[in-house]
Parts: C-alpha cells; structure tokens; sequence
C-alpha cells in the first residue's frame, strides 16, 4: 500500500511562473519531511527537511511547508527557471532514531518551458 | 568533494547471466543503501549495510545480495538475472542511520536491462 502519494503526477510551467507541488502520507509516526529533486538520469538531491508539527522552510526559491495533523507538505517554486525541470520527490521519515525507515513518494514531473 | 559514484551506468544482460553493481563514497560514511526506482514507484530498499560486513535486508531483498568489504565500497550482485530486475539501482550514502539530519546522498544511478 502507498503511503505517500504525490500530487500532481506531472506539471507543465512557463518560465517565470510560480507552482505548488503536494505531498500527502499516511505514515505513521512522522518523524520528519525531506524534499529531493532528481534531475532526469541523476541522482537525488535534498532541497529541504521539515521536522516540526507545523513547520515552514525556505532554500532560495524553494519554500516548503509540513502540518503533521493533515499529514501533508506543499513544496514552492518561485519564479521558476528551466533548471527547475526535474522530478521532485517527497520522502517521510518513521522515526529519528536507528529503527527509522524512509517513505519515498513517487514523485511529481515538473517541466519548465520558455 | 562529496560524491557517491556508481558503475556501470548502464548495463544490458541477459537472463540468467549474473550482475555486479559497484558502489563507492568518499565521505567515510558508516551507512549505505541500494535503492530499485521504477516508473510510477517509489524508491524501494533492496538492503541496507551499517558499516563494513554488518547488512540487513530491506524491503525487497528477495534475488539480491551484497557485499561490503571497505566502508567506502558497497556491492549488489543478481545471481541469474530476471527480466523482471530490469530497473534504475541507486545506492545512497549517509554518515549515520536515523533522523532528520541525517541526510542522504545519492549516486547517478545504473540503468539495468535483462533481456
């Protein structure tokens, strides 16, 4: 059973404009939300970690949010760029200790046209 | 410069062939994962090693092994490759196991076929 789910599974852009990227999850204990952005035939890259119950990041252009009670995130993009064309990925994690697995989400498509 | 690097980055073989998939890191980090990614999945752990010859099986264990001999170095093998291990194996690194700040970092990835 999925327990991450991504929304929406792709996202076309135009340069410039901004988007919101969803992440919703049923695991459970959350211990905390990493957002990973993989470029196409790269590896994943760590954009972000939220950790509190109501949490908010900011990385640049990227902001993120977490609300642990609606167990969901949202990922920002401002003023996107064609470098923003990638797959974004969210991936909970159980716990903050030795026994904590990683939830990978399956990721949304994002493509950044001129 | 922290890097994870894999080899090969591709591969073709055929069914029933055996597979070494070769990792290494340079950050001296004590833990490091292979990862299976398919189209409309998300990434699957195969095993999990917590430093050298200490491994355990992840989620998707069955008709894989691994080796890990150096800390730095962390092999998955496919005994008699199946069709249906075709996919993108990505094997990560981190300085410990556990928590929000114990982030991953993840190599290029091998695209294998097995025909």
């Amino acid at each position: 059973k999925t327990q991450v789910e991504q929304s929406p599974q792709s996202l076309v852009v135009r340069q410039g404009e901004n988007c919101v990227l969803q992440c919703n999850y049923s695991v459970t204990p959350d211990n905390h939300l990493r957002w990973f952005k993989q470029d196409t035939g790269k590896g994943l890259v760590s954009l972000t970690v939220l950790v509190d119950q109501k949490d908010k990041t900011s990385n640049g252009r990227y902001s993120a949010t977490l609300d642990k009670d609606a167990k969901h995130s949202t990922l920002h993009i401002t003023a996107t760029l064609l470098d923003d064309t990638a797959t974004y990925i969210c991936v909970v994690g159980d716990r903050g200790s030795a026994l904590g697995r990683l939830h990978f989400g399956a990721g949304t498509q994002l493509i950044v046209i001129p | 410069d922290m890097k994870v690097t894999q080899m090969p980055r591709y591969l073709i073989k055929r069914m029933g062939e055996n597979v070494l998939l070769e990792c290494g890191q340079d950050m001296s980090h004590e833990t490091m994962y292979w990862y299976r990614q398919d189209p409309g999945l998300g990434l699957q752990l195969i095993y999990i090693s917590y430093d050298v010859d200490s491994n355990s099986e992840g989620d998707i264990p069955k008709g894989y092994r691994v080796s890990r001999k150096k800390r730095e170095h962390f092999s998955l093998i496919l005994d008699s490759a199946k069709t249906n291990q075709t996919s993108v194996y990505f094997c990560a690194s981190s300085p410990r196991l556990g928590g929000s700040q114990n982030t991953l970092y993840f190599g290029a990835g091998t695209r294998l076929s097995v025909l």
